[in-house]
């Protein structure tokens, strides 16, 4: 069965400072793999996927993330962090089998000091 | 414009009442579905459909009911039965075919 884990509950950075962001997921086959981004009392956004082809792929708003099958892992970048992107940040996999359903992980709630 | 609208925003509800949560999308999107949302639980889904008059439950349906009469239109019912039903709801819409999903504004319910 799929999985995902977000190890870090909270994280708190300096503005300007950068930014990783832990997803590691469990899956038997090619994972397809989304970054999502909430704001208080709204819904989710995308920021970026990964289907297939170069693993360092980039999204909006100037986050990045790599997959990395070797550590099962799909962490998300950022190299300058802006106050306005507080906020909660979601980790998914899914798959081409429309019998699997989209794993979320439990999200990272991220804390921008000015 | 294209999107998926959650109406109302806030809804506030009495013990022992039902109440209907609003999902209507105009992408065209085949499958849809909703999630309830605690803080630090993540996304727990409830119900989703793939087609038109067919639906699943998730992995917390119990104390919810839905309907897709309409391909647009996906509304969930919290019932009475539902003991703890104060959450954020989110409605949310996919192609069919790489799980990337398309969410709604939201819909926070309080139980009075």
């Amino acid at each position: 069965a799929q999985s995902v884990t977000q190890p870090d509950i909270h994280i708190t950075v300096s503005e300007g400072a950068s930014l990783e962001l832990r997803c590691n997921y469990s899956y038997g086959a090619t994972p397809y793999l989304f970054w999502y981004v909430q704001s208080p009392g709204q819904g989710l956004q995308l920021l970026l996927k990964y289907f297939s082809g170069d693993t360092l792929v980039q999204g909006i708003k100037g986050f990045e993330a790599e997959f990395k099958r070797s550590q099962s892992s799909f962490n998300l970048r950022k190299p300058s962090v802006h106050w306005s992107d507080a906020a909660e940040y979601f980790c998914a996999v899914g798959s081409m089998n429309r019998d699997d359903k989209i794993i979320f992980g439990k999200g990272t709630r991220l804390h921008i000091l000015p | 414009d294209g999107g998926i609208t959650q109406s109302p925003k806030y809804l506030f509800r009495k013990e022992g009442q039902n109440v209907t949560l609003s999902c209507e999308q105009n992408l065209n999107h085949d499958a849809m579905y909703w999630y309830r949302q605690d803080p630090g639980q993540g996304l727990r889904l409830i119900y989703y459909s793939q087609i038109v008059n067919d639906f699943q439950k998730g992995d917390i349906a119990e104390g919810y009911s839905v309907s897709r009469e309409k391909k647009e239109s996906f509304p969930l019912t919290v019932t009475s039965a539902q003991k703890n039903p104060t959450a954020f709801y989110l409605c949310a819409t996919d192609r069919g075919f790489n799980n990337e999903q398309f969410f709604g504004p939201g819909t926070r319910l309080t139980v009075l």
